[in-house]
C-alpha cells in the first residue's frame, strides 16, 4: 500500500524567509517517484519539484529543492527567500511502481501563509 | 503544447440536469485521470484510463460516467447529481499507467450542485 503524510495543516512564514515543509511517505516498491504540487485559490494544481526514487542528488527547481531522506522515507519542501505569491495549498504526492495503485496518491496538504 | 484544458471554469447545475465536463490535451499521452477535490481535502482518485480504456474506476457512483472518446479527449458526464457531489474536478495526464514522472493537471472544473 501507498501512503503520503503531511503532518502540518498550515505553516506561517515571514517574507524572504525559508520555510520547510515535511512530507513522508510508505511504499514497499524499490521504484517510485516523489512530487511536490502548489495548489492557490484558484484551484490549478502546479507542478513543482520531483525527485525519482534512485536519483542520487536532491531535487532543486530555482527556489524550491527537495531534501530527500530515503532512509527515513521523507521528501520535504524547502522555499527559499518565500514570496506573498508563495501562499496557497501545497501537496506531496507518490506513485509507486509495481501492481499497485497505479495514479498519484496525495497527501493531506498544508496551507502556507507567507507574512509581509 | 505542454497544457491540460478543461471546459468548462465553473459550472452550476440543478439535481435533475445533465451536464459534461471536458477535458483535452495534446501531449500525446496516453493515460488520463479524473480526480474529485472537496474543499480544504486533497484530490481522491475517481477514474483512470489507458489507451482509451477504462483502467481504473474506484467505486464512484453511476451518476458520473466517464468517457474518452479518443487519446486526447475526456469527458465526465454528471446526471442526477446531489449537492454533496460539489467539488473541484481535476483531470490530469502522464505519458502512460506506468510513467512514474510527468504527471499534468489541468486547471479544474468548480462545480456546484443546487
Amino acid at each position: 500500500a501507498q501512503k503520503i503524510t503531511q503532518t502540518q495543516p498550515g505553516m506561517f512564514v515571514q517574507e524572504k524567509e525559508a520555510v520547510t515543509l515535511d512530507c513522508t511517505y510508505d511504499t514497499s516498491d524499490p521504484s517510485y517517484g516523489l512530487f511536490w504540487y502548489k495548489q492557490p485559490s484558484s484551484g490549478e494544481m502546479i507542478f513543482l519539484i520531483y525527485q525519482g526514487s534512485y536519483d542520487q542528488q536532491n531535487a532543486t527547481e530555482g527556489r524550491y529543492s527537495l531534501n530527500f531522506q530515503k532512509a527515513r522515507k521523507s521528501a520535504n519542501l524547502v522555499i527559499s527567500a518565500s514570496q506573498l505569491g508563495d501562499s496557497a495549498m501545497y501537496f506531496c504526492a507518490m506513485r509507486a511502481s509495481g501492481t499497485g495503485r497505479r495514479a498519484l496518491t496525495f497527501g493531506s496538504g498544508t496551507r502556507l501563509q507567507v507574512q509581509p | 503544447d505542454t497544457e491540460v484544458t478543461q471546459t468548462p471554469k465553473h459550472l452550476v447545475m440543478g439535481m435533475t440536469n445533465k451536464k459534461s465536463l471536458k477535458c483535452e490535451q495534446h501531449m500525446g499521452h496516453r493515460a488520463m485521470y479524473w480526480y474529485k477535490q472537496k474543499a480544504k481535502k486533497p484530490p481522491e482518485l475517481m477514474f483512470v484510463y489507458s489507451y482509451e480504456k477504462l483502467s481504473i474506476n474506484e467505486s464512484v457512483p453511476s451518476r458520473f460516467s466517464p468517457e474518452c472518446p479518443n487519446s486526447s479527449l475526456l469527458n465526465l458526464h454528471l446526471h442526477a447529481l446531489q449537492p454533496e457531489d460539489s467539488a473541484l474536478y481535476l483531470c490530469a495526464s502522464s505519458q502512460g499507467l506506468e510513467a512514474l514522472y510527468g504527471y499534468t493537471f489541468g486547471s479544474g472544473t468548480r462545480l456546484t450542485v443546487v
